[in-house]
């Protein structure tokens, strides 16, 4: 199948600073990738969609100021938790549909710890 | 409005059984169905892709059936071994941007 990867696996970063997440599809394109959020035990959060080239879409209750994403070309989305807070701690997975078969792909996801 | 449900929620069998998951889904108008299995702590594996117009899919020891007319696929995976545990996920896609998940199997395989 084809391969998302994520950028960095794990961060830990203090209350206040920002943390950008990279999300890549490697080997197709995507027009529109997916940030999901994960709470221990709990299922995946859709927290927005995005497609190339424009504004993300939020889900409801998701701070689109708090959370920046920006997904500049076909093969690559980024997610920015600015000003990070303890509550902000979580798995953040991305996910990227392949257009042809409308198939989607999921990242690794990345461990998100803010002290 | 679409709901996926997943039974059982978990299951734990010896190694070497064959076995089904299930996945019910209330309206017949989808684009496709996922599977996925996913890892503790870790992302979500694509294990097989069912297009609306498809009724099954096969993938080495995997095999995923779709009834759409009845709303339901299954998952069935021969000769199960410990490396499958694992959460199984089903998701079907009712339109370009969104994907229905179920709360997922919980797989446990005893050696």
């Amino acid at each position: 199948g084809a391969v998302v990867s994520q950028h960095p696996s794990r961060v830990i970063c203090k209350s206040g600073t920002s943390v950008k997440i990279e999300c890549r599809s490697l080997d197709f394109q995507a027009t529109t990738m997916f940030w999901y959020r994960q709470f221990p035990k709990q299922s995946l959060m859709l927290m927005a969609t995005s497609n190339e080239g424009s504004k993300a879409t939020y889900e409801q209750g998701v701070e689109k100021d708090k959370f920046l994403i920006n997904h500049a070309s076909l093969t690559l989305s980024t997610l920015t938790v600015t000003s990070a807070h303890p509550e902000d701690s979580s798995f953040y997975i991305c996910s990227a549909r392949e257009d042809r078969h409308n198939e989607q792909f999921f990242g690794p996801g990345t461990r998100l710890t803010v002290l | 409005k679409q709901e996926v449900t997943q039974i059982p929620a978990a299951l734990s069998v010896p190694e070497g059984e064959n076995l089904v998951l299930n996945c019910s889904f209330t309206d017949s108008a989808i684009y496709n169905l996922q599977w996925f299995r996913q890892d503790p702590g870790k992302g979500l594996t694509s294990l097989l892709l069912i297009q609306s117009s498809q009724r099954e899919q096969t993938s080495g020891r995997l095999n995923a059936s779709l009834d759409k007319s009845s709303g339901r696929s299954t998952l069935y995976i021969a000769a199960s071994q410990p490396g499958d545990s694992a959460t199984y996920l089903c998701a079907v896609r009712v339109s370009n941007y969104q994907l229905i998940w179920g709360a997922g199997t919980k797989l446990i395989i005893k050696p």
